[in-house]
């Protein structure tokens, strides 16, 4: 399965606007599913498909794809956002990548 | 309520053996694909291997492959992870995590267990 790659650390002032990306050839044909990980807990999933939220995540989270990129969208960032977040995408025979994760700092 | 529940971690001696389970509950376990994720500690998550609705469909990450084998039993609601030839870099903590579609393998994993760590050491 291809890589997906991820920028190690992004920061953002409490209430604006942050875009973490995701870079891979597998995201050309499949969407990518993004997590959320604060420390000593297991991720959580928050985005899924073209732009998915699960029950009971904030509709401040937002996804969009474009070629071989992805991207989650926090609009108006709040201090719990704070965690790190990965993105994953599969491949044909169901493979499943990640990438290496973003530190978000709000600021 | 729906949830996944690990157990078999601990500490092994490079080359032994370890099995890990993963106990379903609050949904139909036969109906959905499921997923080993690890993270080594410090580390990102590595995804390990897949298990379809029905156990005839298995893939896995070149780094663990014919070296660990998953396996599941709808009857139990559980989900296992064979480990053998175990090395240091399987340290890490062992996931656990439901796919998201019925019947199908997708990439999004929406039930997360609490993980077990498996420490490989002398």
């Amino acid at each position: 399965s291809s890589e997906l790659t991820q920028d190690p650390a992004v920061s953002v002032a409490l209430g604006q606007t942050v875009r973490i990306t995701c870079q891979g050839d597998s995201l050309r044909s499949y969407y990518a599913s993004w997590y959320q990980q604060k420390p000593g807990q297991a991720p959580v999933l928050v985005i899924y498909g073209k732009n998915n939220r699960p029950s009971g995540i904030p509709d401040r989270f937002s996804g969009s794809s474009s070629g071989n990129t992805a991207s989650l969208t926090i609009t108006g960032a709040q201090a719990e956002d704070e965690a790190d977040y990965y993105c994953n995408s599969r491949d044909s025979s169901a493979n499943v990548v990640f990438g290496g994760g973003t530190k978000l700092t709000v600021l | 309520q729906v949830q996944l529940v690990e157990s078999g971690g601990g500490v092994v001696q490079p080359g032994r053996s370890l099995r890990l389970s993963c106990a379903a509950s609050g949904f139909t376990f036969s109906s959905y694909g499921m997923h080993w994720v690890r993270q080594a500690p410090g580390k990102g998550l590595e995804w390990v291997a897949v298990i379809s609705y029905d156990g005839s469909n298995k893939y896995y990450a070149d780094s663990v492959k014919g070296r660990f084998t998953i396996s599941r039993d709808n009857s139990k609601n559980t989900l296992y992870l064979q480990m053998n030839s175990l090395r240091a870099e399987d340290t890490a903590v062992y996931y656990c995590a439901k796919d998201l579609w019925e019947l199908l393998l997708e990439n999004a994993f929406d039930i997360w267990g609490q993980g077990t760590m498996v420490t490989v050491s002398s």
